[in-house]
């Protein structure tokens, strides 16, 4: 089946810094991929739609220049969360879909101290 | 507004229960629905997926229903096991390559 892979799984780092992860579909070609935010106990909140070769499509509310995202091949999309602070903790889960699914990654838990 | 409501929040059965789990969608003109299991910490396991023109599918001991007209869905868990202890997610799509439209879950615990 289709497979969606995060790195890293987990990253702690300091307020200011920028942290970036990475989604790959590992066994399909997306020309869609979508970044979620999800706090404890919450549902996912989506951030932006990321289309290969293309600019990232934000929700509204989401800083694009706070959450950088771009999807450089078919299947690879980077989100930075740049200069980050405590309030960016979070877990951040990417999603690829496929024509007919989308298929999730394992998640990302930022902790930013 | 397009929203997706599940009932209830969480869920405690004894290991062995049959259960059922309720999504509601605010718009009928659905593309399709979708429900998903999540483990502590982890990513979205697809479960379930209901086409639009399906009422029903099935896989193993889970079946989930979809009544368009009524804007429900249920998931049907069956013989319940301690290993089915999770947050079970349900997700609609309005249009062909539309973005999923998410309930907030529903915490289920299944008691050996």
């Amino acid at each position: 089946g289709a497979v969606v892979s995060q790195h890293p799984s987990r990253v702690i780092c300091k307020s200011g810094t920028s942290v970036k992860i990475e989604c790959r579909s590992l066994d399909f070609q997306a020309t869609t991929m979508f970044w979620y935010r999800q706090f404890p106990k919450k549902s996912l909140m989506l951030m932006a739609t990321s289309n290969e070769g293309s600019k990232a499509t934000y929700e509204q509310g989401v800083e694009k220049d706070k959450f950088l995202i771009n999807h450089a091949s078919l299947t690879l999309s980077t989100l930075t969360v740049t200069s980050a602070h405590p309030e960016d903790s979070s877990f951040y889960i990417c999603s690829a879909r496929t024509s007919y699914e989308q298929y999730f990654g394992p998640g990302t838990r930022l902790t930013v101290t | 507004k397009q929203e997706v409501t599940q009932i209830p929040a969480a869920l405690s059965v004894p290991e062995g229960e049959n259960l059922v789990l309720n999504c509601s969608f605010t718009d009928s003109a659905i593309y399709n629905l979708q429900w998903f299991r999540q483990d502590p910490g982890k990513g979205l396991t697809s479960l379930l997926l209901i086409q639009s023109s399906q009422r029903e599918q099935t896989s193993g001991r889970l079946n989930a229903s979809l009544d368009k007209s009524s804007g429900r869905s249920t998931l049907y868990i069956a013989a319940s096991q301690p290993g089915d202890s999770a947050t079970y997610l349900c997700a609609v799509v309005y249009n062909q390559g539309g973005k999923l439209i998410f309930g907030q879950g529903t915490e289920l615990s299944v008691k050996p």
